[in-house]
Order: structure tokens, then sequence, then C-alpha cells
């Protein structure tokens, strides 16, 4: 089992481009979750999917949209990337939602310019 | 609001313990508790559960304070394995199962 999977590992855009980050699990887990994390300030909630077809905002949603593609896969959409988006994007997965441990992929560096 | 850890920082020499403090300013369901090597993804340690049993792993445990909603976390006689940063995340009642979680403690340990 590859675990989680997140593409690309590294990625540097100019302000205002766009891009999708992929994440794909294959635990036949439930629940689903995007965070970025900065330095000093541990992860934050973007986005997560309890199940399949349902997806929640969580603490900083503002900048990006995602989309549960179907059980396993779970996408990051920067529609219109900013500075403030350079951070480092784990994704991660869990049986159900609360309660359970959560599985992170390996994470993607972003640098916007 | 983001559970405020505590200490910052450690260093240890191999063998000797450490407390790694968590606490919150609302009501807890459940802290859960991750270790971070430097350029890697988190790794899951442990849940502690409201109204639950202090909790164990290897020579790591953790304990739950409900009145105080706060949680500690024992290194005892540490490793040069257990570098790293550990993070809580705490789930608050009634709100929606998230995770918040600290901004981490790097705890680093010498040989």
């Amino acid at each position: 089992n590859a675990g989680v999977t997140q593409t690309p590992k590294f990625q540097v855009l100019k302000t205002g481009q766009s891009m999708t980050l992929q994440c794909a699990q294959d635990m036949n887990h439930n629940s689903m979750y995007w965070y970025r994390q900065d330095p000093g300030m541990g992860l934050r909630l973007i986005y997560y999917s309890a199940s399949e077809g349902t997806t929640d905002k969580g603490e900083v949603p503002n900048g990006y949209n995602v989309s549960r593609l179907n059980k396993r896969e779970f996408s990051l959409r920067l529609e219109s990337a900013a500075p403030s988006q350079t951070s480092v994007y784990f994704c991660a997965s869990s049986v159900e939602q609360g309660l359970e441990t959560q599985y992170f992929g390996p994470g993607t560096r972003l640098l916007v310019l | 609001q983001q559970p405020v850890q505590s200490p910052q920082a450690v260093i240890l020499r191999e063998g000797e313990d450490a407390v790694i403090n968590c606490s919150s300013s609302k009501a807890l369901y459940s802290v859960h508790w991750y270790r971070q090597k430097h350029g890697e993804a988190p790794v899951f340690l442990m849940i502690l559960l409201k109204g639950g049993e202090q909790k164990g792993h290897e020579k790591i445990s953790a304990s739950f304070n409900e009145k105080k909603q706060q949680s500690s976390l024992y290194l005892t006689a540490s490793q040069l394995s257990y570098s790293g940063t550990y993070f809580c995340g705490t789930e608050r009642q009634n709100a929606g199962n998230m995770l918040t979680f600290g901004g981490g403690t790097r705890l680093m340990v010498k040989p």
C-alpha cells in the first residue's frame, strides 16, 4: 500500500497563476483533509471531506477550492495564487472523521513569487 | 482557536525525560498527538478521549485533564529517535470533529 500520495512534490508559481494539488489514498478511507503548514503556525485545516460527495470549509478556506473526485482522490485548487499561499500543503485521510488517526501524505512545497 | 503548546523548544540528552503541554480555552472532546521529523509528514502517536485513560506508546505516554482542558505528553528516557516537532491537535465539543493543531514543540535529543 502506498498510503497517501501527493503530487507534485515541489512547485513554483507566479502571482496570479493557477494550479491543482492532487491527493490520493489507497486505504479505503472515507474522510480526507487538506492542511497548510507555515513556520510556527502548526497545521491549519483548509478544507475537508467527511465522505465521498461532501466537502466543508476548515479554518483557512479563502483562496482555495476542493473537489472530492471519488473515494480515493481529493484535489486542492488555487485559482489565482498569491505570495501568502507560499506554504507546505499536506493531504491526510482517516477511516471516519473525528476520533480517528489521520494519515498524512509527504507534502507539496509551494512557492508563489 | 489554536491550542497553546509549551515549551516551544527543548533540548535533552539521551536518557533524560521531558514533558510537553497542550492547553485550550475551549471545552475539548479529544486530544491527538503527532510527531513530525524535519522534511517529513506528521505521524500519529496517540489519541486521548474525554473520560478516557492515560495512553502509552513505547516510552511515550500522555494524559488529559478535562477540568483544565489540558493534555501533557511525557517522554521517558528519551532516545535520539525522539527528536522532531510534536503537535497536539484538539477536537472541540460540538465543533464538527475538526482538529485544530497547536504551533508545535521542537524537541532535540543529543547523545
